[in-house]
């Protein structure tokens, strides 16, 4: 199986600033990756796939990059609505694994 | 515009099994991947596993061949069936649709139905 790695475990940033969110995969999964929002009470909203393809929708401010097993989602101007929690998620391989979430929280 | 909702018990006694039903609307169930994930209380993400509309499944061996799923085309339906429930399988449990591909990831989420394991 493989594993998935997100740090920080939580994540304390201003709102404007910009946040960046880690994710490491125990195997390289190409491009195979995807990244998700969950609000309190909400299910999981798909932010990216493909490492780095904003889903329908999606503000700009969100960006997602890297390849292989080290991958990275930037929120680059916080707004309110963005404090949540993000996992990330590989497809490459079965079964398919999430990581453990990072919670984004208003500092 | 496609939409998925979970329905079933809520409660379910320890060692039965937990039935769950995921009804598709705004669109075929056809040509694409369909999901159980669950999250107990307070916890992450962990996929069930996932049927393609033809049949054909794949279930995370975590689960210990407890998993069953299956689909009706007819009614736009699929269903997860978790035999043996013990306290740890009490989760929000949500239905998604995977992309029609073997590297299929979930565009759309279900709001989740909440089940307890309880006697």
């Amino acid at each position: 199986e493989i594993v998935m790695t997100q740090s920080p475990a939580t994540l304390s940033v201003s709102p404007g600033e910009r946040a960046t969110l880690s994710c490491r995969a125990s195997q390289g999964l190409s491009l195979n990756v995807a990244w998700y929002q969950q609000k309190p009470g909400q299910s999981p909203r798909l932010l990216v796939w493909g490492a780095s393809t904003r889903a329908a929708g999606v503000p700009a401010r969100f960006s997602g990059s890297g390849f292989g097993t080290e991958f990275t989602l930037t929120i680059s101007t916080l707004q309110s609505e963005d404090f949540a929690v993000y996992y990330c998620q590989q497809y490459n391989d079965r079964p398919i694994t999430f990581g453990q979430g990072t919670r984004l929280e208003i500092k | 515009q496609v939409q998925v909702q979970e329905s079933g018990p809520g409660l379910v006694k320890p060692s039965e099994t937990l039935s769950l039903t995921c009804t598709v609307s705004g669109g075929s169930i056809s040509s694409h991947y369909w999901s159980w994930i669950r999250q107990p209380p307070g916890k992450g993400l962990e996929w069930i596993g996932y049927m393609y509309y033809s049949g054909s499944t794949n279930y995370n061996p975590s689960l210990g061949g407890r998993v069953t799923m299956s689909v009706d085309t007819s009614k736009n339906q699929f269903s997860l069936k978790l035999s043996s429930v013990t306290a740890a399988d009490t989760a929000v449990y949500y239905c998604a649709r995977g992309t029609p591909s073997y590297y299929n990831y979930m565009d759309v989420w279900g709001k989740g139905t909440t089940v307890t394991v309880s006697s």
